[in-house]
């Protein structure tokens, strides 16, 4: 079965600085995998996905999050921080081989920026 | 254009009753999902509907739960009998059918059963 790990319940960074919130997954083949972001009282939003090709993928307002196959990791990452980045932050994976459609998400990791 | 959009926005209701939940899944997309954010957690996976093939109900968590999914269209999610332990948000996206495409998630129905 397929299963995701978000270690970190809350993190803490202060503006301007790098940030990294971690994901590790575990899956019976190839993955997809994914972030969204949850701003209070919102929907999920799409940042990033990994389907194939380069480890480094870039996304949406300046994340970018590195696959590593053989630490099983998906880390999302962004060089320097704003405080409107505060918010609920989910890593989603998919198993390839099984042609299941549905995701399996972290339990969320909450960024905190200060100013 | 018009992104997935879900009603109502809350639900309250007492333990025992029936509640049913909308879906509007942006235009064209013939995948539609259903899951559950309980309170402090991630998303748990109910049902998947794609286009005329049968859903994927290995998510739903007793046999209070069902959904049916119109065309490709509008999907309901009804949970009869509501137990407490059935407050929580329910989050409906959608996606084309490509097989990797992102899902697009509606800002969700939070209900509460009293």
């Amino acid at each position: 079965a397929q299963s995701v790990a978000q270690p970190e319940d809350q993190v803490n960074v202060a503006e301007g600085n790098p940030l990294t919130v971690k994901c590790t997954y575990s899956v019976s083949g190839n993955p997809y995998l994914f972030w969204y972001v949850q701003y209070p009282n919102r929907g999920l939003q799409f940042l990033l996905k990994y389907i194939t090709g380069d480890n480094l993928v870039k996304g949406s307002y300046g994340f970018e999050a590195e696959f590593n196959k053989s630490q099983t990791s998906f880390h999302l990452k962004k060089p320097s921080a704003l405080v409107s980045d505060s918010a609920l932050y989910f890593c989603a994976v998919r198993d390839i081989p099984t042609g299941r459609r549905a995701l399996t998400f972290g339990s969320g990791t909450r960024l905190q920026v200060q100013p | 254009g018009a992104g997935v959009s879900q009603s109502p926005s809350n639900k309250v209701t007492e333990k025992g009753k029936d509640v049913e939940l909308r879906c509007d899944p942006i235009s064209g997309h013939t995948a539609l999902y259903w899951y559950r954010q309980r309170l402090g957690q991630g998303l748990e996976f109910l049902i998947y509907f794609q286009g005329n093939s049968a859903p994927d109900k290995s998510g739903l968590p007793s046999d209070r739960f069902s959904a049916e999914r119109t065309g490709e269209s509008v999907s309901t999610l009804t949970i009869q009998r509501t137990q407490q332990e059935d407050s929580a948000v329910y989050l409906c996206a959608s996606s084309t059918s490509e097989r990797y495409n992102e899902q697009f998630f509606g800002p969700g129905t939070r209900l509460t059963v009293l």
